[in-house]
C-alpha cells in the first residue's frame, strides 16, 4: 500500500535560519506529491505540489520542495525561516483513486 | 467567498451522545471530504462524496455517517459517540476537474467524555 514517511516529528530552528523538511514515499509510478501547512488552531493550506517536470517546484511563502526519484523524497525547504513559519507541515501524496496519503506532520518550532 | 465553513468550532460531548457536524463550501465542488487528525497521525479519511446524493467509506468510516443532501453541504454524524471519537474533524473540498487541490474548512475539536 502506498504510504508517505516524515521521520521527524517536530524539528527547531533558529530564525534566519534555513529549514529543511524531510518526506517520503512509496508509490511505483510517478507519484502526486504535495506539501500542507497547518498554522496552529487553523485548517491546512496547500503550499507546493509535484505531479511532472521540473523537479524542483516553488510554492508560496518562499517554500520550494525537490523531488527526487532516486530517493523516494520530496523535502521541504526555505532559505531563512520567520517567526511566522511556526507551524506543523504535512506530506501527502495521491494514491490511485485521487485520494490523499497523509504523512504523520513535523511541527516546526523556532527560537528567537 | 467564504470556501469552506465548519459548524460548530468546538464542542463537548458525553459518551453515547449523538452530533452532526456541518461542513459547507461555496465554491460549487463536486468532492467533499471528512478527515479526522489525531496526534503523530496525520489525517485520516472518515468518508467523502463525490457528488449531491453519493457517499463512500474513507479508511476510518466505523461510528460515523455522513449524508450530501446538498451539493453545498456534506454532513457527519456521530450516533452514539466514544471517547475514541475525541479529535480534530477537518472537512475539505475539491473541484471535479481539478484533482489535486483539496481546500480545508478551520476544523472541529470534538471532546467527548
Amino acid at each position: 500500500a502506498q504510504s508517505v514517511t516524515q521521520p521527524d516529528i517536530h524539528i527547531t530552528v533558529s530564525e534566519g535560519a534555513s529549514l529543511e523538511l524531510r518526506c517520503n514515499y512509496s508509490y511505483g509510478a510517478t507519484p502526486y506529491l504535495f506539501w500542507y501547512v497547518q498554522s496552529p488552531g487553523q485548517g491546512l493550506q496547500l503550499l507546493l505540489k509535484y505531479f511532472s517536470g521540473d523537479t524542483l517546484v516553488q510554492g508560496i511563502k518562499g517554500f520550494e520542495a525537490e523531488f527526487k526519484r532516486s530517493q523516494s523524497s520530496f523535502n521541504l525547504r526555505k532559505p531563512s525561516v520567520h517567526w511566522s513559519d511556526a507551524a506543523e507541515y504535512f506530506c501527502a501524496s495521491l494514491d490511485s483513486n485521487y485520494q490523499l496519503i497523509w504523512g504523520a506532520g513535523t511541527k516546526l518550532i523556532i527560537k528567537p | 467567498n467564504a470556501g469552506v465553513t465548519q459548524t460548530p468550532k468546538f464542542r463537548v460531548l458525553k459518551t453515547g451522545q449523538s452530533m452532526t457536524l456541518l461542513c459547507a463550501q461555496d465554491m460549487n465542488h463536486e468532492y467533499m471530504y471528512w478527515y479526522r487528525q489525531d496526534p503523530g497521525m496525520g489525517l485520516r479519511l472518515i468518508h467523502y462524496s463525490v457528488g449531491e446524493g453519493t457517499t463512500a467509506k474513507g479508511e476510518v468510516p466505523d461510528g460515523y455517517n455522513v449524508s450530501r443532501l446538498k451539493k453545498q453541504n456534506f454532513l457527519l454524524g456521530l450516533e452514539s459517540a466514544a471517547p475514541s471519537q475525541t479529535s480534530v474533524y477537518f472537512c475539505a473540498s475539491r473541484s471535479g476537474t481539478d484533482f489535486y487541490e483539496q481546500y480545508f474548512g478551520p476544523g472541529t475539536r470534538l471532546t467527548v467524555t
